[in-house]
């Protein structure tokens, strides 16, 4: 079975440019995450689906960030401009939430992001 | 105060050998507790849940402490492949995971 799947896998860009990063989760799997991982931050939520809705952006850094789920298989996290502190890797993670319980979030293989 | 703390390590160990680690959590609401793997470079994955009374799966045994708010993991018999970092993790809810930094251990042959 296919797991988490990301593209792009690396990405190096210019400082003020835009970045999209993209995730197709488990098929089946109605939440979605996406968190940043820093050697000083460690991993970070960023954002949460569940059913293509918004739940909690509550960690999405600043405006410059924003994220979209228009299907049950297709997200997005744009940076815009971006900066060289974004630099970090970004994993997208899908899991099956039933009501009142949750199963196991399964990562992605991360996106490198290196803004210069 | 971080949310979960752990010693970063990193625990350098003969093969056969056996670690045990532990990390700490600050809310004491917290729900469910696991143990995530991470390979250098890779994506984290699930090594196993935190149960109440103690649990084992094969070579590894984890313990949870609500009073003292700890959670441990040892492991048995320790094989090359088991180098890698151990995140602690602790939810407050169904589905906001908090991470801790991650213990490295590295199983030497």
């Amino acid at each position: 079975d296919a797991g988490v799947i990301q593209s792009p896998r690396h990405e190096v860009t210019e400082m003020g440019q835009e970045v999209t990063l993209r995730c197709k989760p488990i098929s089946g799997h109605n939440s979605l995450f996406w968190y940043r991982q820093t050697m000083m931050r460690g991993l970070e939520l960023l954002i949460y689906f569940n059913n293509n809705v918004p739940i909690d952006d509550s960690g999405m850094p600043e405006d410059r960030f924003s994220a979209k789920m228009p299907n049950a298989s297709f997200s997005t996290l744009k940076i815009q401009p971006s900066e060289p502190r974004d630099s970090a890797v970004y994993f997208c993670a899908s899991s099956l939430e039933l009501t009142g319980f949750s199963y196991e979030q399964y990562f992605g293989p991360g996106t490198r992001l290196t803004v210069t | 105060r971080k949310e979960v703390e752990q010693d970063p390590g990193p625990f350098n160990v003969p093969e056969g050998a056996t670690v045990a680690f532990n990390c700490t959590y600050s809310n004491s609401a917290s729900q469910s507790f696991f143990w995530y793997r991470q390979d250098c470079r890779k994506e984290p994955k699930l090594l196993m849940s935190v149960y109440s009374s103690g649990n084992e799966d094969g070579r590894f045994t984890a313990q949870l402490n609500r009073a003292s708010q700890y959670i441990s993991l040892l492991i048995r018999d320790s094989k090359l492949s088991d180098s890698a970092t151990y995140l602690c993790v602790v939810t407050l809810n169904d589905y906001k995971l908090s991470f801790g930094a991650g213990t490295t251990v590295t199983v030497r042959a």
